[in-house]
């Protein structure tokens, strides 16, 4: 199995910072990466797909990069809203995995 | 729209069963895969299986992870455009949101609302 490491596992920001987050995989998945925020209570939403594809009605201000192993997600002003936990998962082959999840806090 | 509509909260005993349904609509069944997972309390997203509304549950159209191999059974009712999740021998670490998923390929686009499961003696 692939195995997804993220980093940090929690952040703490103040409205309108710059938060970056990483994740890992443990081979080559090429650009099979998709970011996703979950706020607790809720669905968690998908926010890019193809490691930079913006998922539609997705705000500007989230961006990602990356390929092969090494992937990133961006928040470029971090909003209220923002605040939740973020994972990435690679969707190169089965089984599909998760990193661990980035938890952004309000600092 | 696409909705992905669940079934409600369920409480289990160690070592039932459970079977949580995921119905569809806003597009047609039987073009894509539904993803299942789960969120235990504190916990992250750990993805559980796949299954190709195609042809359902036939050999080779679905795709369990290891944790669950023998103990979960993912199907679909193409005439109800509904998919089901069966757990069995649960324990407390069953315990846990359940979420269905329309997978489009690469990504994970359309979730259920997800279904709380509570397993306690």
């Amino acid at each position: 199995d692939i195995q997804m490491t993220q980093s940090p596992s929690s952040v703490s920001a103040s409205v309108g910072d710059r938060v970056t987050i990483t994740c890992r995989a443990s081979q080559d998945i090429s650009t099979y990466l998709a970011w996703y925020q979950h706020i607790p209570g809720k669905a968690p939403k998908l926010l890019i797909y193809g490691a930079s594809t913006l998922q539609s009605g997705v705000p500007s201000r989230f961006s990602g990069s990356g390929s092969g192993t090494d992937f990133t997600l961006t928040i470029s002003s971090l909003q209220p809203e923002d605040f939740a936990t973020y994972y990435c998962q690679q969707a190169n082959s089965f089984p599909r995995t998760f990193g661990g999840g980035t938890r952004v806090e309000i600092k | 729209q696409v909705q992905l509509v669940q079934s409600g909260t369920e409480v289990k005993k160690p070592g039932a069963s459970v079977k949580v349904s995921c119905k569809a609509s806003g597009y047609t069944f039987t073009s894509y895969g539904i993803t299942w997972l789960r969120q235990a309390l504190g916990q992250g997203l750990e993805w559980m299986g796949w299954i190709s509304a195609y042809n359902g549950n036939t050999n080779g159209n679905t795709n369990y992870a290891q944790k669950f191999q023998g103990r979960v059974t993912l199907t679909t009712d193409t005439s109800t455009s509904t998919a089901y999740m069966e757990l069995r021998s649960l324990t407390s670490d069953d315990t846990a949101v359940y979420f269905c998923a329309l997978e489009l390929g690469i990504r994970l686009d359309y979730w259920g609302q997800g279904t709380l499961l509570t397993v306690s003696s």
